[in-house]
């Protein structure tokens, strides 16, 4: 019953230092997602995935970077954090569905502060 | 381009009463998708309902109800019976044509339940 699970759940980091992102969903979806919070924003997206081995840029995809090499994993690395990448990290999924009830379902998030 | 505009930052109601918090959407795109997300302080996305363009009728969910006006380009979400658990941050989110893997995401409704 995991869905799609994020980590870690908090992270602080100092500018230019990089790291991963984890997102793993057990859904068998072909969408995965990585969206940013920030306050009084909403949620933008960053990059997308719509299968193994295809990814895409979203709205703000400077200074992300990811890769889908399966199904179920879909990692975002931050090449070299600045203080402007302190935000909330939303992972999403979904199934491939066209004109349907597609939802996306969310993972925990994951908090990043960069100092 | 797509765009989803909630003009309420913050809406209060007495527990057991009814709220709508309104939702405006504009695209271009005859094929959509409405969802609204509810993010409780502890931070995960919920989903609550789904409207889609083509729908006849609105989209109903246990004490969630969509008022979906398609000529106006509205689709509020009601809450009837309001619960002092339904004090959260509200979302509403679109998708446009058949691209599942991204939602625009409004800058979201705060409501406080008063008891």
């Amino acid at each position: 019953n995991a869905g799609v699970t994020q980590t870690p759940k908090f992270q602080v980091l100092k500018t230019g230092q990089s790291m991963t992102l984890q997102c793993a969903q057990d859904m068998n979806h072909e969408y995965m997602s990585w969206y940013r919070q920030d306050p009084g924003m909403g949620l933008r997206l960053i990059h997308y995935s719509v299968g193994a081995g295809i990814t895409d840029q979203g709205e703000v995809p400077n200074g992300y970077n990811v890769s889908r090499s399966t199904t179920e994993d879909f990692p975002l690395r931050l090449l070299s954090a600045a203080p402007s990448q302190t935000s909330v990290y939303f992972c999403a999924s979904s199934r491939r569905a066209v004109l349907a009830k597609n939802i996306q379902y969310f993972g925990a998030g994951t908090r990043l502060s960069v100092l | 381009a797509q765009k989803i505009t909630q003009t309420q930052p913050g809406m209060f109601v007495q527990e057991k009463e009814a709220v709508t918090l309104d939702c405006t959407y504009d695209t271009s795109d005859p094929s959509y998708g409405l969802f609204w997300y509810k993010q409780p302080s502890s931070g995960e996305m919920i989903f609550l309902i789904y409207q889609g363009s083509y729908d006849q009728q609105n989209a109903t969910e246990g004490r969630y109800s969509l008022n979906f006006q398609k000529a106006r380009k509205s689709a509020n979400l009601v809450i009837s019976a309001s619960q002092l658990g339904d004090s959260a941050m509200y979302f509403c989110a679109m998708r446009a044509g058949g691209s599942n893997y991204k939602l625009t995401f409004g800058k979201g409704t705060l409501l406080t339940v008063n008891p």
